[in-house]
């Protein structure tokens, strides 16, 4: 059966500090590999989706950046953080049906 | 602009009524809906889906209807129990495979 993981499950950054998330999927090949953000009062933001290693298609312009350096893996990046860039984020996969997301990473930026 | 609107934020409903959950959509190109369940500080969970080829999708408690003249879908849950309360979103997607979500209603059971 398919998994998927994130790491961390929280993290604290101050502003101006990088981030790195990851992303990663068993038990299946190509994956379409998705990033969302739930912030406060608000719902789902798709902030980037990827169809294949080293295609990254982006939502909403941000301070964010997202990869795909394996099949199963996904990794959301930030040079530099701002506050506004607190939430939850989520990584989802699909094989073109349902989507399913993994546990999250509640960011907390200071 | 947003696609799919839940325009009811909360909703509550006592234990063992109907609960029905509202969703609009503005884009005649979604051909597939689906509703998550998200409890706090976890990722959604697919509950269920319909295509637009069908309007009514059944699923135990849990069913969904598509009225796609008036971009239209709901979610019914009944009987309602108190480990349904959580927030729910209603999604849609075309066929691009990038899947549009509402911003979710915080549904409760009251006992």
């Amino acid at each position: 059966s398919q998994t998927i993981h994130q790491w961390p499950a929280t993290l604290v950054q101050p502003v101006g500090s990088p981030l790195s998330l990851e992303c990663t999927v068993e038990g299946t090949s190509n994956p379409n590999l998705y990033w969302y953000r739930q912030a406060a009062g608000r719902g789902l933001q798709l902030l980037f989706y990827s169809v294949g290693i080293g295609q990254i298609s982006s939502e909403v312009p941000q301070n964010l950046s997202a990869s795909r350096p394996q099949d199963r893996q996904f990794i959301l990046s930030s040079k530099k953080l701002l506050l506004s860039d607190s939430g939850f984020y989520l990584c989802a996969w699909s094989d073109g049906g349902e989507q399913y997301f993994g546990p999250g990473t509640r960011l907390t930026v200071t | 602009d947003q696609q799919v609107k839940q325009n009811s934020p909360s909703l509550s409903v006592q234990e063992g009524r109907i609960s029905i959950l509202n969703c609009d959509y503005t884009n005649s190109m979604f051909d597939y809906f689906l509703w998550y369940k998200k409890y706090p500080a976890e990722g959604p969970t697919f509950l269920i889906s319909i295509s637009s080829i069908k309007d009514k999708n059944e699923d135990g408690r849990f069913t969904v209807f598509l009225n796609k003249s008036a971009k239209h879908l709901s979610l019914h849950i009944v009987p309602s129990q108190p480990g349904d309360s959580a927030v729910y979103f209603c999604a849609a997607s075309d066929r691009d495979d990038k899947i549009i979500f509402g911003k979710g209603t915080r549904l409760h059971i009251l006992p």
